[in-house]
Order: structure tokens, then C-alpha cells, then sequence
């Protein structure tokens, strides 16, 4: 079974760095890119960016590069998002998924719930 | 706002067919990129429901069915069911915004 494995909720300060995972198992890891999709409270999908983990290519949506950086670990099937600079605006629902050609997301992983309060 | 519109809700009584559009423009849906279609039921993860604008994953009843047509893509249900009740998102590439774009999502209601 495809899964994907995220790492659990997070309450950090503004300003804080912070760095969460997303473990693929069940499938060619080095395959399929990996996407990372933000959900703010009560609102929609937003893409932030996507990631290649057989050669690292990463692609980040306008809306996000700079203010993230997506990485991935082959050796141990692990996908990352990262931030040096936290907001209260980061304050969100992160889910990683896997992607296929034509950008489709399948599976999801559970959600990643990072929550930025003084 | 979002490139892609959706409408906010729809509903439909048990049994019922409800059909969700996804608007685009010629930078997305009508330059040909393709069109999928999620679920996310309350408090889970999405799940992809439709992929290349008609296509079902294994395990996706055929009650559910994509279509699209020039701008614009649809996600029709048949059959409706109370677990259907859900947030539906469509998603395509724009070339203008070089980026991955979902629909603002429609909250299906179910009688």
C-alpha cells in the first residue's frame, strides 16, 4: 500500500525555524515527485511546491519561493518543508502527496498541522 | 481568488445527480492541461477522486465522473449519497502563473 507518512502537529513562536517530514513507503520513492499543499484555517488548497527526489529538481509555486524550502532525504524516503522565519500567517494544515506526471496528487498524507502563536 | 472558479455549494437530495463546475481560461483548462478532481471529506486529507479530466483511480465508485469541455471542466455525481457530503477541489497548471492551481472548492450538501 502507497502511504505517506507525515511528522506530527507543531506550536512554534514567530520567528521560530521549524522543518517538517513526510515519509513515503509502499512505492518508488526516487519515482514520483513529491508536492507539498497549504491549508489555512476554514480555507482551500494552495500548491506551494514540488520536489523530485530521484535527482532533488524542486519546483516552488510564485506564491511561495523564498518563503520555504522544500527538500528531500532519498536515502530514507523522507520529504521535507522547511521555514527559517515563521509567521502567524504560517499558521495552517500542511499536507505532502505524491505526484504524478500531469500533477495529480495520490495518496495524501494526513495533514501536518503547524500553528505560529506568541 | 482563485484562476480556476468553482461554485461555493450545491446540493442535492439522496439519489439525486449533482454536477460541480471548474471554470478556467485559455492559460489553463483550454490550453489543454489537464483537469483532476478531490475529495476532502470533514477533518481528512483530500483524495484524488478524478485524474486527466476522466479517469478514476482504483477504488473511486463509477458514480462519480469528469468531463470537460474548451474552459471548463465538471464533476458529476450520480446516485448521491449522505457520504458524499464533502469540500470538492479542482486543480489544473496555469502557463500565465507558471504554477499549480486549485479551484476555491464547493461544499456538497446533501439533503
Amino acid at each position: 500500500e502507497v502511504q505517506l507518512v507525515r511528522s506530527g502537529a507543531e506550536v512554534k513562536k514567530p520567528g521560530e525555524s521549524l522543518k517538517i517530514s513526510c515519509k513515503g513507503s509502499g512505492y518508488s520513492f526516487t519515482s514520483y515527485w513529491i508536492g507539498w499543499v497549504r491549508q489555512m484555517p476554514g480555507k482551500g488548497l494552495e500548491w506551494m511546491g514540488v520536489i523530485y527526489p530521484g535527482d532533488s529538481d524542486t519546483r516552488y509555486s510564485p506564491s511561495f519561493q523564498g518563503q520555504v524550502t522544500i527538500s528531500a532525504d532519498k536515502s530514507i524516503s523522507t520529504a521535507y518543508l522547511q521555514w527559517s522565519s515563521l509567521k502567524a500567517s504560517d499558521t495552517a494544515m500542511y499536507y505532502c502527496a505524491r505526484s504524478g506526471a500531469s500533477y495529480w496528487f495520490d495518496p495524501w498524507g494526513q495533514g501536518t498541522l503547524v500553528t505560529v502563536s506568541s | 481568488q482563485s484562476v480556476l472558479t468553482q461554485p461555493p455549494s450545491v446540493s442535492g437530495a439522496p439519489g439525486q445527480r449533482v454536477t460541480i463546475s471548474c471554470t478556467g481560461s485559455s492559460s489553463n483548462i483550454g490550453a489543454g492541461y489537464d483537469v483532476h478532481w478531490y475529495q476532502q471529506l470533514p477533518g481528512t486529507a483530500p483524495k484524488l477522486l478524478i485524474y486527466g479530466h476522466t479517469n478514476r483511480p482504483s477504488g473511486v465508485p463509477d458514480r462519480f465522473s469528469g468531463s470537460k469541455s474548451g474552459t471548463s471542466a465538471s464533476l458529476a455525481i450520480t446516485g448521491l449519497r449522505a457520504e458524499d457530503e464533502a469540500d470538492y477541489y479542482c486543480q489544473s497548471y496555469d502557463s500565465s502563473l507558471s504554477d499549480l492551481v486549485f479551484g476555491g472548492g464547493t461544499k456538497l450538501t446533501v439533503l
